[in-house]
């Protein structure tokens, strides 16, 4: 219940090309999803977030695209860039009245080639 | 930008050793965290604190951890007798406000290393 499941693992695409990162949620008190884009030695820093009461959300070449009554949630980076080479966790978060603690789905680590 | 700072970036230390973790959060940010990420491996939440206490903590969070806010800027993570299990990249975090809407900010992490 409290997983976040992400795939794939890992992931090459060549530069110019949509790279697609897919997770699945199970507990439906989640209200908040938000990726993170983390570089080798640094911490994890938020691309961009969707509530589960929006389809999509674009911001620049990321677009998170939802689908509430299966409950996953991707992210799909337009016009893939070496420098978008990164690790990519998808995480989720309990509505109000928690923490605000995040779930970590387990990472997919991006390759753009030139 | 205000950022969360770490220190140190890296910590060895002998198994069975005390070790502190330090962090600074963004100053007027209410809400810290503690997450730990074994190499390859995804990141995992350890504990949750606001005002002066622990509001949740995970079973990692056993009774070798513990937390405090000893002064109105630091937030540290202690670890009582480390294992070499314990060896893991540990980022602090902290948010104005525990609604979804407010994003968390991460340090760059420590990473300890058990010898």
């Amino acid at each position: 219940q409290q997983q976040v499941k992400q795939s794939p693992q890992s992931l090459i695409v060549q530069k110019g090309g949509i790279s697609i990162i897919n997770c699945a949620y199970e507990n439906t008190a989640f209200d908040y999803f938000p990726w993170y884009q983390q570089f080798p030695g640094k911490g994890p820093a938020l691309l961009i977030a969707i509530r589960p009461d929006v389809s999509e959300k674009k911001e620049g070449r990321f677009t998170i695209s939802f689908n509430k009554s299966a409950k996953q949630f991707s992210l799909h980076i337009m016009d893939s860039q070496p420098g978008d080479s990164a690790t990519y966790f998808c995480a989720a978060v309990h509505g109000s009245g928690n923490t605000g603690k995040l779930i970590f789905g387990q990472g997919t680590t991006l390759q753009v080639k030139p | 930008e205000p950022e969360v700072t770490q220190t140190p970036s890296h910590q060895v230390t002998q198994m069975g050793q005390e070790v502190i973790l330090r962090c600074v959060p963004i100053s007027n940010h209410l809400y810290f965290y503690w997450y730990r990420q074994i190499l390859g491996q995804k990141v995992e939440f350890l504990v949750s604190f606001y005002n002066n206490e622990i509001s949740e903590k995970s079973e990692i969070f056993d009774d070798q951890f513990s937390v405090e806010r000893p002064d109105g800027s630091n937030f540290t993570l202690k670890i009582r007798s480390t294992k070499l299990e314990d060896s893991a990249m540990y980022f602090c975090a902290s948010n104005k406000d525990r609604t979804s809407n407010q994003p968390q900010h991460f340090g760059d992490g420590t990473r300890l290393s058990i010898l």
